[in-house]
């Protein structure tokens, strides 16, 4: 079935520490993103990208990076810089210029 | 103000009314998402709509473009239809199809 896989579910990390993100899609979709969400507040794009080797700040990229070397996948890199890391993290892929998403089912990252 | 507002925030149901939530907003758009969250965080897509209405199973989801205004419907609610429940709109920006969020209606349906 084709779709979008986020790895772990859970993660947890020491302060100071970068970690990356997996998302993976075997939809043949151009568009990736990566969204996070806070207690009380909505979604957030932080980056996205329409095509390999090519993407864009959302609007809280500080403190992330990503790349995108193969259309399937979009890793998102929590660095040490991201002042508060700890959130639910959610990727999300489309057909670029189409208003349908796909999302995974997010990763829960904890720094302590 | 936000570009995409949900009614209510929080919403307490007993176990076989009908229940509505709301999504308005601001900006021109390709497509409106319902999506749900379970405790935990999974996110599930419900609906994707550009107009009209939507069925599927005791769900429906109603969007009129020129109000700029979707609805999503649950009939005879259940617990398990305890969750929150988040709108998201596609804008109309000719490149990729950015979502911007609503910060969600948490449903509790009780026995």
């Amino acid at each position: 079935d084709g779709g979008i896989t986020q790895s772990p579910k859970y993660l947890f990390r020491k302060e100071g520490q970068n970690v990356t993100l997996s998302c993976e899609q075997n939809l043949n979709h151009d568009a990736m993103y990566w969204y996070r969400q806070d207690p009380g507040q909505g979604l957030r794009l932080i980056y996205y990208s329409q095509i390999v080797n090519d993407f864009q700040k959302g609007d809280i990229a500080e403190g992330y990076s990503v790349s995108r070397e193969k259309k399937e996948s979009f890793p998102l890199t929590v660095t040490s810089a991201q002042k508060n890391p700890t959130a639910f993290y959610l990727c999300a892929s489309s057909i670029t210029g189409q208003g349908r998403a796909f999302f995974g089912q997010g990763t829960r990252l904890t720094v302590v | 103000k936000n570009e995409v507002e949900q009614s209510p925030q929080n919403l307490t149901a007993q176990e076989g009314e009908f229940i509505t939530i709301n999504c308005s907003y601001s900006v021109g758009i390709s497509a409106l998402h319902w999506l749900q969250q379970h405790p935990g965080g999974g996110i599930v897509s419900l609906f994707m709509l550009s107009s009209g209405k939507k069925k599927h199973g005791r769900l429906i989801a109603t969007i009129n473009i020129q109000e700029k205004h979707s609805s999503l419907h649950i009939t005879a609610s259940h617990p398990r239809d305890s969750a929150v429940y988040i709108c998201a709109v596609a804008a109309n920006t000719g490149t990729a199809s950015k979502l911007t969020f609503g910060t969600g209606t948490r449903l509790q349906v009780t026995l």
